[in-house]
C-alpha cells in the first residue's frame, strides 16, 4: 500500500523558513517523480513544485521560484521542500503526491502557517 | 501561470447525472488530457481519472472522463450523497513545463 507522510509544518513569521518532509513507502520511490501541491485555507489546489525520479529535473511555480527548493533522498525514500523567505500568502496545507504521469497518491498534508 | 477553467459549482438531484467541465488550451488539456481529482472536506485529494481517461483501480464505473479539444469532462451517473465533494482537474502544460490545476467545482447533490 502506498503511503506518503508529510511533516515539518508549523507556525513561522514572515521572512522565516521551514523544511517539509514526505516519507514514502509501499512503492519503489526512485522510480517515480514527486510533487508538492498546496491548498490555502478555503481555496483550491495549487501546484508548487515537482522533481524527477533521479533529481535531474526540478520544476517550480512562478509564485515560489527562487524561494523554495525541492529535493529528494532516494536512499531514505524521502521528499523535501525547503521554504525560505516565507510570506503570509504561503500559508497552506502542503501535500506531497506521487507522480506516475498523474498525481495518483497523496499524503494527508502538513499545515504551514506564516503569520506575525 | 494560467490555470484551467472550471465552473465554481454544479447542483444536481439524487440519481441524476452530472457533467463537470475543465477548459484549458493546446499546451495542456488538448495536448495530453486532464486528470480528475475528488476532495471531500478535510481530506486529501483522490485521483478519479488519469489523463488518458482511464480510472484507477477501485473507482466507481459511474464515473467516466472524456476530452474534446481544449475541454475535458467528467460525467457522474446515478448521483449519490457521497458524490458531494469538490472536483479538480489537472494537466501538464508542455509549454510552461508546469502542472496546472483548475479552480475546482463544488458538486452538490440535492
Amino acid at each position: 500500500e502506498v503511503q506518503l507522510l508529510e511533516s515539518g509544518g508549523g507556525l513561522v513569521q514572515p521572512g522565516g523558513s521551514l523544511r517539509l518532509s514526505c516519507a514514502a513507502s509501499g512503492f519503489i520511490f526512485n522510480n517515480y517523480a514527486m510533487s508538492w501541491v498546496r491548498q490555502a485555507p478555503g481555496k483550491g489546489l495549487e501546484w508548487v513544485s515537482s522533481i524527477s525520479d533521479s533529481s535531474r529535473n526540478t520544476y517550480y511555480a512562478d509564485s515560489v521560484k527562487g524561494r523554495f527548493t525541492i529535493s529528494r533522498d532516494n536512499f531514505k525514500n524521502t521528499l523535501y521542500l525547503q521554504m525560505n523567505s516565507l510570506r503570509v500568502e504561503d500559508t497552506a496545507v502542503y501535500y506531497c503526491a506521487k507522480d506516475s504521469g498523474d498525481h495518483d497518491h497523496w499524503g494527508q498534508g502538513t499545515l504551514a502557517t506564516v503569520s506575525s | 501561470q494560467a490555470g484551467l477553467t472550471q465552473p465554481p459549482s454544479v447542483s444536481k438531484g439524487l440519481r441524476q447525472t452530472a457533467t463537470l467541465t475543465c477548459t484549458g488550451n493546446s499546451n495542456n488539456v488538448a495536448d495530453q488530457g486532464a486528470a480528475w481529482l475528488q476532495q471531500h472536506q478535510g481530506h486529501p485529494p483522490k485521483l478519479l481519472s488519469y489523463r488518458n481517461n482511464n480510472r484507477p483501480s477501485g473507482i466507481s464505473e459511474r464515473l467516466s472522463a472524456s476530452r474534446s479539444g481544449n475541454t475535458a469532462s467528467l460525467t457522474i451517473t446515478g448521483l449519490q450523497p457521497e458524490d458531494e465533494a469538490d472536483y479538480y482537474c489537472s494537466a501538464w502544460d508542455s509549454s510552461l513545463s508546469t502542472w496546472v490545476f483548475g479552480g475546482g467545482t463544488k458538486l452538490t447533490v440535492l
